[in-house]
């Protein structure tokens, strides 16, 4: 059973702060990582994906992977409060086209 | 890019009726699509694979019969809830592979 896990939160930052955002998984063979964002009541939108080890940078956004302990985090600089939503990890197999999400992390940046 | 529709955004019906949801997706062909479904306050949930000229797969403990989806094209997928019941109240969103996964801006319905 390939899993996703994630801290349900809710994290709360302040405003201009760092939101760290983590996710484990458990299949080694997972090549190809995403960071979903979903608004309440909305459907989740793509924000960064990432293949390989390191970091990768979007704007205010960074992506970290770690395949070796099977680690992936995201990064938000200078958070806003329109970055409050629910952010999903999801994964996918190499070659593979089914994606596994994580339940979620609830993010609320303090104004 | 990549732009995934589907229709409707909302839909209300009486109880033991059939509703249909269709996803498009508009600039691109997908030989699957996702449909999932997610309650209030939890995530979501894969309902089931909808492939392109073939049956549908579906997750385990989903009712195929109450469900029907149909991949007629490379662009659209249609989900109907047969004979819809209140619990069946939910936001039912479908997503589009290219890649890595697109979603709609889903469905919410509510069955009375």
């Amino acid at each position: 059973q390939k899993e996703v896990e994630q801290n349900s939160g809710p994290l709360s930052v302040p405003e201009g702060a760092i939101a760290s955002l983590n996710c484990t998984y458990s299949d080694r063979g997972s090549q190809s990582f995403f960071w979903y964002r979903q608004y309440s009541g909305k459907s989740p939108e793509l924000i960064m994906f990432i293949y390989s080890n390191g970091d990768k940078e979007d704007g205010r956004f960074t992506a970290q992977l770690n395949k070796a302990s099977q680690y992936v985090s995201l990064l938000i600089r200078d958070s806003q409060p329109s970055d409050s939503a629910t952010y999903l990890c999801a994964i996918n197999e190499d070659g593979g086209f089914k994606t596994i999400f994580g339940a979620g992390t609830r993010l609320f940046v303090k104004a | 890019g990549a732009v995934v529709s589907q229709h409707p955004s909302r839909v209300i019906c009486k109880s033991g009726t059939s509703v249909k949801i269709e996803c498009r997706s508009l600039d691109f062909q997908a030989t699957t699509m996702f449909w999932y479904r997610q309650f209030p306050k939890q995530s979501l949930m894969l309902m089931a694979t909808s492939n392109e000229g073939s049956k549908a797969t579906y997750e385990q403990g989903v009712e195929k019969d109450k469900f029907l989806i149909n991949h007629a094209s490379l662009t659209l997928s249609t989900l109907t809830v047969t004979s819809a019941h209140p619990e069946d109240s939910s936001f039912y969103i479908c997503s589009a592979e290219l890649g890595t996964q697109y979603f709609g801006p889903g469905t919410r319905l509510l069955v009375l």
